[in-house]
Parts: C-alpha cells; sequence; structure tokens
C-alpha cells in the first residue's frame, strides 16, 4: 500500500461548481497536512496548510483532514476557470519528508 | 526575491551522456530538496541538504545519481551515464525551516529528456 492515494481524476466541472479533492495515507504519524497547486509547466505552489485534523478555510478553498479515517479533503467553492490545475496533497509527520499524492487534474470550463 | 531558479530549463541528451542540472535557491533559505516528477510515480524525492549537507539521499534512484551543494546559494544534481528512464521533470525546492511551518517553494523544473 502507497503512503499516500489520490485519484489522478481528470476531473472535470463546470464554472461555479463545487469541487471536492481527496486523499488517504496509511501512516498514522502524519501530522502536517498541505495542498499545492501546480499549473501545467510550472512548479508546485503551496495553497493550504494544516496541523492535525480539523477545519482549515481560506477564501473559496477550504482543507478539512479526519486523523480517524486518514482522510483529507480539499474544497474549491465557486470553482473558476483560474482554478484548472493539478491538486497535490502533501504530508509529513514532524521534521521528516514530504510525501506527495499523485496528484489530480483538476479543469474547471467556462 | 526571484524565487527558486532552474537552469536549464529543457535538456535534451542521448543515452550514456552526463546531465547536470542546477538550482539557485531563494536567499536566506537553509533547506534545499531535489525532486523528480513522473506521469507513473508522481512527484517523488531525491535529496535534500541541511546548512549545504546532504541530511536524506535514500530516494536517489541509483549511484549514476549525485548531488552537490558547494555553498548556500548553488546546487547541482548530476546523472552519469544518463538512460531513457531518467526523462522525467526535476524540481528544486527550498525553504527556510523545517517543522511546524517549512512551506517549500518549488522552481519552474527542469524538463529532461533522455534518447
Amino acid at each position: 500500500q502507497k503512503e499516500v492515494e489520490q485519484d489522478p481524476g481528470p476531473l472535470s466541472v463546470p464554472e461555479g461548481a463545487i469541487v471536492s479533492l481527496n486523499c488517504t495515507y496509511s501512516n498514522s504519524a502524519f501530522q502536517y497536512f498541505m495542498w499545492y497547486r501546480q499549473y501545467s509547466r510550472k512548479g508546485p505552489e503551496l495553497l493550504m496548510y494544516t496541523y492535525s485534523s480539523g477545519n482549515k478555510e481560506d477564501g473559496r478553498f477550504t482543507a478539512q483532514v479526519d486523523k480517524s479515517s486518514k482522510y483529507i479533503s480539499l474544497f474549491i467553492r465557486d470553482s473558476q476557470p483560474s482554478d484548472s490545475a493539478t491538486y497535490l496533497c502533501a504530508m509529513k509527520s514532524g521534521s521528516e519528508k514530504l510525501v506527495f499524492g499523485k496528484g489530480t487534474k483538476l479543469t474547471v470550463n467556462p | 526575491d526571484a524565487g527558486v531558479i532552474q537552469s536549464p530549463r529543457h535538456e535534451v541528451t542521448e543515452m550514456g551522456q552526463e546531465v547536470t542540472l542546477r538550482c539557485k535557491p531563494i536567499s536566506g533559505h537553509d533547506y534545499l530538496f531535489w525532486y523528480r516528477q513522473t506521469m507513473m510515480r508522481g512527484l517523488e524525492l531525491l535529496i535534500y541538504f541541511n546548512n549545504n549537507v546532504p541530511i536524506d539521499d535514500s530516494g536517489m534512484p541509483e549511484d549514476r545519481f549525485s548531488a552537490k551543494m558547494p555553498n548556500a546559494s548553488f546546487s547541482t544534481l548530476k546523472i552519469q551515464p544518463s538512460e531513457p528512464r531518467d526523462s522525467a521533470v526535476y524540481f528544486c525546492a527550498s525553504s527556510w525551516r523545517q517543522g511546524l511551518s517549512d512551506t517549500q517553494y518549488f522552481g519552474p523544473g527542469t524538463r529532461l529528456t533522455v534518447l
């Protein structure tokens, strides 16, 4: 079993839709959870950061962590064409290295 | 700040040739990471440095790969000899500390094609 599993998609939605992106993981020691956004032919950039369980909201983006289920989610409200990108979840324990999911490719159609 | 700088942006070479990828981290950052991204395997950490010292190279696929960081503003990843299976996008990233808040800032990547 891979440490981090993420459905690669692709996911295609109309503009204005609510998008749900998810990752599962197997390492219960993970405490830090991130979502990176990667536009085509660019490097990943940090979008959201969460420590331990709970929710975090930033504008149209909400990150959720459920450690009991080893499941994390990223929700995008009122999705825009500019949100079209690949979204990678990433996680780590303490000061150890980040482990990334393979990424979900999202297209928001105008 | 210009962000993380990588060169070259694209590299096409023939099997057996030596390839050197270069990275300039963000000034003041003390961690530097080298990643490789492919469709099959996603984003994989190859090696990372703290204060120019290699900390974990367990992701380096084999002895053909080597990385150096001679000073705080420069790092190289070398593949010798290169093979077609090394074709991937190689990213360099830097951060200023590990732990609670250690956002990694990625460069634009080097797209390597080995024929």
